[in-house]
């Protein structure tokens, strides 16, 4: 059965204080791999996509990786605005995409 | 920029109850879904349609019926509303392009009591 896994459920951090936040996968296909952020109250918001082992995509304090079996976010020295949860999904084609149950990070000024 | 809009934003319902989501969107993306999402588990995808006229039934569909007459509307039904869809739900839309991301709407709030 296909599963994608988020850890941890929850993430505490100080600001400046970098830290990983993991998505591993057990799928029969991978098409991709989706990273969205989710503000309370508020609808996911894409982030990246990767498609293939060893790709790697930036934005701003963020940073995505993709081995076969699981994906890094790594936040460097982040700032209380990245409080949010992050949510991994992956695509396997046709109309199927899985979601984890994200990681919920709190940055603490 | 609207992007997709869902109303309403907030609901309670009476179990037994039916009630239609509204959901639009205003970038000519073939491609809709409807999720759930509860308390520790993943989005779950309900309905989905691939164009105007076609839809099909996703992971949890029972309970819920969609229709999708225009490109740019994509309505949720609940036909006897039951504690257990007590849940947000989420309207996304995409290009259809493999590996294209979703663009979510902010959700409408259901609780059936």
């Amino acid at each position: 059965e296909d599963q994608v896994t988020q850890s941890p459920e929850a993430l505490r951090l100080q600001e400046g204080e970098s830290s990983s936040l993991n998505c591993s996968y057990t799928v029969s296909g991978l098409r991709g791999l989706f990273w969205y952020r989710q503000d309370p109250g508020k609808g996911p918001e894409f982030l990246f996509t990767l498609y293939s082992a060893g790709e790697e995509k930036e934005k701003e304090r963020l940073k995505a990786t993709l081995t076969k079996k699981e994906s890094f976010l790594h936040i460097t020295a982040p700032k209380p605005e990245d409080s949010a949860t992050y949510l991994c999904a992956v695509y396997t084609g046709g109309f199927k995409t899985i979601f984890g149950a994200g990681t919920r990070l709190f940055v603490k000024a | 920029n609207a992007g997709v809009t869902q109303t309403p934003k907030f609901q309670v319902l009476k179990t037994g109850q039916s009630m239609t989501l509204q959901c639009a969107q205003d970038m000519n993306h073939e491609y809709m879904s409807w999720y759930r999402q509860d308390p520790g588990m993943g989005l779950r995808l309900i309905h989905y349609s691939v164009g105007a006229g076609i839809t099909d039934q996703g992971e949890v569909p029972n309970g819920y019926n969609v229709s999708r007459s225009t490109t740019e509307d994509f309505p949720l039904r609940l036909l006897s509303a039951a504690p257990s869809q007590t849940s947000v739900y989420f309207c996304a839309s995409s290009s259809g392009r493999v590996g294209a991301p979703q663009h979510f709407g902010d959700g409408t709030r259901l609780s059936i009591l």
